[in-house]
């Protein structure tokens, strides 16, 4: 069964500094990996998905990198706000001819001090 | 568009009642999927929609729970004699295999309290 684990489970930063959140799998065999956001008491929001041919995606402040042969990807937040203050999920998917279900981790819950 | 929508939002309910979830996925979006979150914990898989066809169910899904998907369009999540441990936030979300990409988007959830 895949086990995705993410570190760490929290962390505080002040406005302006960029930041890595970590995100690790124990199969590498997936077919895409997803980062979300999540507010609390709400659903996902999802920021950027890589497919397993790729490296890494890019959306505004936000770059996502896999390194599927390691079982890692990262998520890096630049000049960061305090909007950016939610939870971050990654999730790893199965095969698409399985389902392509998602396993999460537990998440990093972040908080951007003004 | 406007994404993907689940009713009712909070569900509270005593121990012993049957509750049912409506999820509305995006539309012409052919994969449907139910997860379940409990709090401090990331979303568990529960089910799976390929249209109408329920492909996949997790060892999670107890005797109790029944989902349904009838014509390929909403779906509907039943838990029958709910449990204190049922309480939960109840996810729903959708895909569609353009460009091979598989990307979900989720709804806003239903919360569940069993008291």
């Amino acid at each position: 069964k895949q086990e995705v684990t993410q570190i760490p489970a929290a962390l505080s930063v002040p406005e302006g500094e960029n930041l890595v959140l970590n995100c690790s799998f124990t199969d590498s065999a997936i077919y895409n990996l997803q980062w979300f956001r999540q507010d609390p008491g709400k659903g996902l929001t999802s920021l950027l998905l890589i497919q397993s041919s790729q490296r890494e995606q890019t959306s505004g402040r936000l770059n996502a990198s896999l390194d599927k042969s390691s079982g890692r990807s990262t998520l890096y937040i630049a000049a960061s706000q305090p909007g950016d203050s939610a939870t971050y999920l990654c999730a790893a998917s199965k095969s698409v001819f399985t389902g392509n279900q998602f396993y999460f981790g537990t998440g990093t819950s972040l908080t951007v001090i003004p | 568009d406007t994404g993907v929508s689940q009713n009712p939002r909070h569900k509270i309910t005593k121990r012993g009642q049957n509750v049912t979830f409506r999820c509305d996925p995006i539309s012409e979006h052919n994969r449907l999927y139910w997860y379940r979150q409990t709090l401090g914990q990331g979303p568990e898989f529960l089910t799976y929609f390929q249209n109408e066809a329920q492909l996949e169910k997790s060892r999670l899904l107890s005797d109790r729970f029944s989902a349904e998907r009838p014509k390929g369009s909403f779906s509907t999540l039943e838990i029958q004699r709910t449990e204190q441990g049922d309480s939960a936030m109840y996810l729903c979300a959708s895909s569609l295999p353009t460009s091979g990409s598989y990307e979900q988007y989720f709804g806003p959830g239903t919360r569940l309290t069993v008291t």
